[in-house]
């Protein structure tokens, strides 16, 4: 299968440690997004990716969080001295624009994160 | 700043039933608006896309309009099963040119009985 793989798909911490989430998104896309869902609210943008170039990043984004994406492939999302209001699911999904406003985004089955 | 609501929040229809979710979103420049159905505990999967030029989409039981002018848009699903139980989700893209980062609303769960 050629979807969006995300790794792990759960993660339990402590408050105060650093979590770190691998997202491969479908060959040949160059977009990659973060999305933030906690529960029942709909996902919220954290940041995304033109190739390896970070483009945009939300105010949700705080400096205890960075995002890779070496060489335009795989990403990950960090999380430094991690706090219980990080707890929710990290979801990641990519793309390939058409150019035209047709930009479907496809979703990984997401990361669910519990800090204790 | 957009947002995004969907309205009821929940929903419980015999099966068999046609029905109707809603989304309307409070800034009309949009890029497009997707549908997409979440599974409990699961990522979101793509149902339908309608571009800001379009007015409606369909793919099988589904047809998603789109009213840009009155910020508005409608999923309906025909002769729905227990297997459509789900929560959808409405999510808008503005038009900057730049990247395509989906604004979402907090989703209408939908219940299916037999």
């Amino acid at each position: 299968d050629t979807g969006v793989s995300q790794d792990p798909r759960h993660k339990i911490t402590k408050r105060g440690q650093n979590v770190t989430f691998r997202c491969d998104p479908i060959s040949e896309h160059n977009r990659l997004y973060w999305y933030r869902q906690t529960l029942g609210q709909g996902p919220e943008f954290l940041t995304y990716f033109q190739n390896e170039a970070q483009l945009e990043k939300s105010r949700l984004l705080s400096d205890r969080f960075s995002a890779e994406r070496p060489k335009g492939s795989f990403s990950t999302l960090e999380i430094q001295r991690t706090e219980q209001g990080d707890s929710a699911m990290y979801l990641c999904a990519s793309s390939h624009p058409l150019g035209t406003g047709s930009e479907t985004q496809y979703f990984g089955p997401g990361t669910r994160l519990l800090v204790l | 700043k957009q947002e995004v609501t969907q309205i009821p929040a929940a929903l419980s229809v015999p099966e068999g039933e046609n029905l109707v979710l809603n989304c309307s979103f409070t800034d009309s420049a949009i890029y497009n608006l997707q549908w997409f159905r979440q599974d409990p505990g699961k990522g979101l999967t793509s149902l339908l896309l309608i571009q800001s030029s379009q007015r409606e989409q369909t793919s099988g039981r589904l047809n998603a309009s789109l009213d840009k002018s009155s910020g508005r848009s409608t999923l309906y699903i025909a002769a729905s099963q227990p297997g459509d139980s789900a929560t959808y989700l409405c999510a808008v893209s503005p038009f900057t040119g730049g990247g395509n980062k989906l604004t979402f609303g907090t989703g209408t769960q939908l219940k299916v009985e037999l």
